[in-house]
């Protein structure tokens, strides 16, 4: 994860909306990955860009812009649950695109 | 509909001991698979990953193995484990190709004391 920066830590409030920056650094880039990790769980697929722009899906968007090397995550209408960890990815090049986490950021939602 | 099991949840080892945690896929062929780790507070680190039987990649010098004895099986080893060790394992599976997410299992929660 040595490639890929995002903030530690940062709390919303409950309803508002929240951006998650990533910024990373590969050569041969193949995707853009978003996932959420509740704490002690595994991690789960919210989101992922190839492409430049931005990819909708419900209360989640993603956007990428490759030649900034950036992404980022928004979510909308935050709840209690979306409290957890969120874990930028991009996919190694070298035959096998091995998934390149993070150190993830965590996200407090206040009532 | 494809499945990953990972087993055991929790472990408590001590010291010296062996170790052998399993993960295994179903409803899929031929997938990549990796084992990662993650510290207390920390991201994931990549271990192993696989993309064929036999065939094993190691990312970081350490005393843990691993083995792919079959398409659908991953398992991570240790003859002797340190207080390092400690941690959360997961096991993940994608399938080949530029742009498929990882699917990953419940993680175990290893302790060694």
């Amino acid at each position: 994860g040595q490639n890929i920066d995002q903030p530690t830590e940062m709390t919303a409030t409950e309803g508002a909306i929240v951006q998650i920056n990533c910024t990373y650094q590969t050569s041969g880039f193949n995707g853009l990955f978003w996932y959420q990790q509740h704490a002690g769980e595994a991690p789960t697929f919210l989101s992922y860009n190839v492409l430049d722009g931005l990819e909708e899906k419900g209360r989640f968007s993603s956007f990428l812009s490759r030649s900034k090397g950036y992404s980022y995550l928004l979510l909308k209408e935050l709840q209690m649950k979306d409290s957890a960890s969120y874990l930028c990815v991009y996919y190694a090049s070298g035959g096998s695109y091995i998934p390149t986490f993070g150190r993830g950021t965590s996200l407090i939602v206040h009532p | 509909s494809q499945t990953i099991h990972q087993w055991p949840a929790t472990l408590v080892q001590p010291v010296g001991s062996p170790l052998s945690l399993e993960c295994t896929v179903e409803g899929t062929s031929n997938p990549n698979l990796y084992w990662y780790r993650q510290a207390a507070g920390r991201g994931l680190q990549l271990l192993f990953y696989s993309v064929g039987i036999g065939q094993i990649s190691s990312e970081v010098p350490q005393n843990l193995s691993a083995s792919r004895p079959q398409d659908r099986q991953f398992i991570l080893s240790s003859k002797k484990l340190l207080l390092s060790d400690s941690g959360f394992y997961l096991c993940a599976w994608r399938d080949r190709g530029l742009n498929t997410e990882a699917f990953f299992g419940q993680g175990t929660r290893l302790t060694v004391v």
